[in-house]
């Protein structure tokens, strides 16, 4: 069973747009959820995460991401998109399968059009 | 800056060789974590350490070996290398076992390249 599908290998929006970028999990546990930034030749960087408490969690940059239970999603959004957004975005669940660790989709490329 | 050290940047070593990655994690942070990400593999989980003590395997080949030391360093060892192993490997770390309320904090990568 897939513990993390990320909807789109490749986005791409214009500057100035919405961007939304798409995470499921499978979990049978209250989730511990992550949004990770990779820049070109950079490591990953934690953008924001969801452990417990409010479902809306702000990060850095301006991106925020909503935790919806019945919907098994954990999508990341930002209302308008600079051209240094341009990375690729790898959401992450923890704890799948009993696992103690991290396991990561496989990553979303964010190209933004000027 | 993120605290997690990987020597070296780059490598580039002959098929057949054997090379060490080396990591040393943010300070503080027990859990050591060693990932391979190339174009057509995407991020792959190899192992995990936590104070020393090998805590998860992953798609870890036989010819890789990976130790944390006393001081909490790791070191990756790839041997018999193959051109198909050249890839950004990274090393991560977290506080406790498995970085749940932390996340994890990735250095910047070792890139090998094997000709």
């Amino acid at each position: 069973a897939q513990s993390v599908t990320q909807l789109g290998s490749h986005v791409s929006v214009s500057e100035g747009a919405l961007v939304l970028l798409r995470c499921n999990y499978s979990s049978s546990v209250p989730p511990y959820l992550f949004w990770y930034v990779q820049y070109p030749n950079q490591g990953l960087q934690l953008l924001l995460k969801y452990t417990t408490g409010a479902t809306l969690v702000k990060g850095i940059n301006g991106f925020e991401a909503e935790f919806k239970k019945s919907e098994t999603s954990f999508h990341l959004t930002k209302p308008s998109a600079h051209m240094s957004d341009a990375a690729e975005y790898f959401c992450a669940v923890w704890g799948f399968q009993g696992a103690q660790k991290l396991v990561f989709g496989q990553g979303t490329r964010l190209t933004i059009n000027p | 800056d993120s605290g997690v050290t990987q020597t070296p940047k780059h490598l580039i070593t002959a098929t057949g060789q054997r090379v060490t990655l080396r990591c040393s994690p943010r300070s503080g942070d027990l859990s050591v974590y060693w990932y391979q990400q190339s174009l057509d593999q995407g991020l792959q989980f190899l192992i995990q350490y936590y104070n020393g003590e090998e805590r998860a395997k992953g798609n870890i080949l036989e010819r890789f070996s990976a130790q944390q030391f006393p001081d909490l360093h790791s070191e990756l060892n790839l041997s018999s290398l193959e051109l198909g192993d050249s890839a950004l490997y990274f090393c991560a770390s977290s506080v406790g076992r498995g970085g749940k309320l932390g996340g994890y904090t990735f250095g910047s990568g070792t890139r090998l390249t094997v000709v």
